[in-house]
């Protein structure tokens, strides 16, 4: 059974890089099916994609945030990562790595991990 | 850049159907996901594909989706339904877009 666990840092200081692991157990990211993908929450408010990686290593990221965001894949195959440069408090949110599938066209998730809140403040 | 429109709140009685509607423009030519998220959770998958129910669904939750709106109903409510629910669509402009969510409240 696939699961997907975030660490990292839970507070990063203001215009600092925020920087989060996945690891993927039970499975591989290297699988080809899959598009590995972080999704966001601000406290008290809705879900905002942050971006995705195939296995070939190639990304797509919301315009919004696609000059400060990376999304990399780990050469252990079980792990990818989110480093987000020069935060606000805007940036405070709850991260989730989850499981896309049929991207694009179709595109659903159907496996998150248990978030990790990350709080940007000095 | 593309949008969905949710309710912010749903109050339906125990026993009766709850339904949840999702606006976009020409929505009805994209796959619409929903998404069940209760408190200090994680959002759950419960429709895919529009109407496609992934395995441990019950039922009683179904979705559809047509012109401008997609809509999840919930048939039969229970106290355990209650929670947050968002939709979700492919855009070719903004790629993965989420609505606002609804809260759906079990009186």
């Amino acid at each position: 059974q696939v699961q997907l666990q975030e660490s990292g840092p839970g507070l990063v200081k203001p215009s600092e890089t925020l920087s989060l692991t996945c690891t993927v157990s039970g499975g591989s990211v290297t699988s080809g099916t899959y598009y590995w993908t972080w999704i966001r929450q601000p406290p008290g408010k809705g879900l905002e994609w942050i971006g995705y990686i195939y296995y070939t290593g190639s990304t797509n990221y919301i315009p919004s945030l696609k000059s400060r965001v990376t999304i990399s894949m780990a050469t252990s195959k079980t792990q990818f990562s989110l480093r987000l440069s020069s935060v606000t408090a805007a940036d405070t949110a709850v991260y989730y790595c989850a499981r896309g599938v049929d991207v694009p066209m179709v595109a659903y998730f159907d496996l998150w991990g248990r978030g990790t809140l990350v709080t940007v403040s000095s | 850049s593309y949008e969905l429109t949710q309710p912010p709140s749903v109050s339906v009685s125990p026993g009766q159907t709850a339904s949840i509607t999702c606006s976009g423009d020409k929505l009805g030519d994209k796959y619409i996901s929903w998404y069940q998220q209760k408190p200090g959770q994680s959002p759950v998958l419960v429709i895919f594909k529009d109407n496609k129910r992934p395995s441990g669904i019950p039922e009683r939750i179904s979705g559809s989706n047509s012109g401008n709106t997609a809509t999840l109903t919930i048939s039969g409510t229970q106290a355990m339904d209650e929670a947050d629910y968002y939709c979700q669509a492919w855009d070719s402009s903004t790629a993965v877009v989420f609505g606002g969510g609804t809260k759906v409240t079990v009186l």
